[in-house]
């Protein structure tokens, strides 16, 4: 079946660069998508990306989709201590949005 | 503001017991989800309804039951509770492209 995969820890320093990895197998995608969630609280979409496009940028949120090897990145400029949380990577291939397909989530650590 | 409400944030139940969680949108959504969140196994769906009184079984539905009754609740029941349900709920209802999340239920079962 379909599967998302992603690394599960990430440590960086503040004010540096984020990039989180995101791999998936399921070549009907449609839309894929970031979600955040802070400890103790549900999950927030951060973004998504249509299956035809190849980048989004949205303030310092910067996603790129390379279709060819199905792999998502999500890229945070300026990382800030705010910024630590579990992002998940996720997939769908049904417009109507019944089921995404999720990743384990990587827990980021943004060290002062 | 969008929304979704869970009714508890956190609850503790005996074995055996049953227990119901619920879950409100105010979106007008049709499709609402129910998943449980445990450590190193991410986000698991346990059943998800795509309009009033439908129903489809997730990846997990052993041990559950749901009920929509309303187009804006959408309730799990554990019919009878055992320790290896003890987890972390959420529910979220969707539009056409995003799930929106409710804060999560952390349910302790001993």
């Amino acid at each position: 079946g379909e599967d998302v995969e992603q690394s599960l820890f990430l440590s960086v320093r503040e004010g540096d660069s984020s990039v989180i990895n995101c791999t998936y197998t399921d070549s009907s995608s449609t839309y894929l998508y970031w979600y955040k969630q802070e400890p103790g609280a549900g999950l927030q979409l951060l973004t998504y990306i249509f299956s035809n496009m190849d980048m989004k940028q949205d303030q310092r949120l910067t996603v790129l989709l390379n279709k060819k090897d199905k792999h998502l990145s999500l890229r945070i400029a300026d990382t800030q201590t705010g910024d630590s949380a579990i992002y998940f990577c996720a997939e769908s291939n049904a417009g109507n949005n019944r089921k995404l397909i999720w990743g384990l989530g990587t827990s980021l650590a943004v060290n002062p | 503001d969008v929304k979704v409400t869970q009714s508890s944030r956190y609850l503790v139940k005996r074995t055996g017991e049953k227990v119901f969680l619920e879950c409100v949108q105010d979106m007008d959504h049709e499709n609402m989800f129910w998943y449980r969140q445990d450590p190193g196994l991410g986000l698991r769906l346990i059943y998800f309804s795509y309009d009033v009184k439908m129903k489809e079984k997730g990846d997990i539905p052993e041990g559950y039951s749901v009920s929509r009754e309303k187009k804006e609740r959408f309730s799990l029941i554990l019919e009878s509770a055992s320790t290896n349900q003890t987890s972390m709920y959420l529910c979220a209802s969707s539009s056409v492209n995003e799930q929106f999340f409710g804060p999560g239920t952390r349910l302790t079962v001993l």
